[in-house]
């Protein structure tokens, strides 16, 4: 049975760090690997996806990885500014469904 | 291109009532899927409708049931509504039924039991 971790649970940063959030998988046998933006009380925004085939993949300021061997992907976040404040989720996709983490709640001190 | 819509946005129930949530798919895709989310936790897959047929089914009691239309919309119905039911309801629509697919998320239905 698949499981989804995120680590860490919240995190808060001054306003220009680097970051790097984690997700970790229990079972490699995945099709894509999905990272999602939810901003309070709202629904998810997709940000990126990464194919079983692909180790990674990026969007200006949005890097994220996959090991399928390890279990893991990492969604690093260059020069965070105030306006990424949200809650960070992971998908895992299974035969025909996603699983997701439980998320980081992330919040940029300006 | 029209993305995926739902239904209303926000509703709020009496415990023992029922309701109905509802769902347009992206053009072109034959596939919804159902997820429950509720506070501070990851999205719960609920079921998968694929061509009008359920198509997988997650850890939830039988009075979570759906529907999928011939134009692919779909429709996530809940009797005898319990406190714990109050959570944000999220579709996904997505090319087919295989994992392999991206499913593409609407805006959710915040539903509240009383």
């Amino acid at each position: 049975k698949q499981e989804v971790t995120q680590i860490p649970a919240a995190l808060s940063v001054p306003e220009g760090e680097n970051l790097v959030l984690n997700c970790s998988f229990t079972d490699s046998a995945i099709y894509n690997l999905q990272w999602f933006r939810q901003d309070p009380g709202k629904g998810l925004t997709s940000l990126l996806l990464i194919q079983s085939s692909q180790r990674e993949q990026t969007s200006g300021r949005l890097n994220a990885s996959l090991d399928k061997s390890s279990g893991r992907s990492t969604l690093y976040i260059a020069a965070s500014q105030p306006g990424d404040s949200a809650t960070y989720l992971c998908a895992a996709s299974g035969t025909y469904k996603y699983i997701f983490g439980t998320g980081t709640r992330l919040k940029v001190l300006a | 291109e029209t993305g995926v819509t739902q239904s209303p946005t926000h509703l709020i129930k009496t415990r023992g009532q029922q309701v109905t949530l509802r769902c347009s798919s992206q053009s072109g895709h034959n596939t919804v899927s159902w997820y429950q989310q509720a506070l501070g936790q990851g999205p719960q897959f609920i079921f998968q409708y694929y061509r009008e047929e359920e198509n997988g089914r997650g850890n939830f009691p039988p009075r979570f049931s759906g529907l999928q239309f011939p134009n692919y919309s779909s429709e996530l119905n809940v009797n005898a509504l319990e406190l714990d039911d109050s959570a944000l309801y999220l579709c996904a629509s997505s090319l087919g039924g295989q994992g392999e697919y991206e499913q593409y998320f609407g805006p959710g239905t915040r539903l509240t039991v009383t």
